[in-house]
């Protein structure tokens, strides 16, 4: 199957500073999102993103699906923005499953 | 986008007794998907539910340990049968829109 890595797979950033998480994966996929799951272990939809650039506030999201990977940039940390950062996706050309990356896990200190 | 309901959002349980766990959407989905996170994990796919059939069960998953109901296309529901120790996890139930994936707030399941 198609392998997902994200990396770092963990953060520690202080207050204020910018950081960037990358997802690499190795064939074509549809559905590409970002998730943040908040230490309550909600998992809060960022941006669906199949390919290209978004962005919602301090944080933003770029796909470049030929060259197999995305990244999410997080300026201005703050200590909400604290928890775990999921890529997804869907294979292509199969049912609407969606695969999760082993996840970043972020700590935004004071 | 969808809005999800899931409950319980947390529960203790007793080794060998059964925790039902629902999901209510607010429009109509054709397929619901349930998910488990495990302690420090990623979340893999348990099985999908498509309304007026039998849930397609992933690799590892079996429908007599997760029984899944789908009455409808806004409500499922995910049984964990027989529970140990090693069924404590989040559980999480999502929907597909046109946008992407919504998720339920998920269910923490702590098994004693």
């Amino acid at each position: 199957g198609i392998q997902v890595e994200q990396s770092p797979p963990d953060l520690i950033l202080q207050e204020g500073a910018n950081s960037t998480l990358r997802c690499n994966f190795s064939d074509s996929v549809n559905n590409l999102q970002w998730f943040h799951q908040n230490p309550w272990g909600q998992l809060i939809n960022l941006f669906y993103i199949p390919s290209g650039t978004k962005q919602n506030g301090r944080l933003s999201a770029t796909t470049v699906a030929t060259e197999r990977y995305s990244l999410l940039y997080i300026s201005s940390s703050q200590t909400t923005d604290s928890g775990v950062y999921f890529c997804a996706f869907a294979y292509t050309g199969t049912a609407s499953k969606l695969t999760f990356g082993t996840g970043t896990r972020l700590q935004v200190t004071l | 986008s969808a809005v999800i309901s899931q409950k319980p959002s947390r529960d203790i349980c007793q080794r060998g007794t059964s925790l039902t766990i629902q999901c209510q959407v607010d429009s109509q989905v054709t397929m619901m998907f349930w998910y488990r996170q495990q302690p420090g994990q990623s979340l893999t796919l348990i099985a999908t539910a498509n309304q007026g059939s039998e849930a397609t069960y992933e690799s590892g998953f079996v429908i007599d340990k997760f029984p899944i109901s789908r009455p409808n296309l806004t409500f499922s529901t995910l049984t964990v049968s027989n529970l140990s120790p090693e069924d404590s996890s989040i559980y999480l139930c999502s929907v597909e829109e046109g946008n992407g994936y919504t998720f339920g707030s998920g269910t923490r399941l702590t098994v004693v």
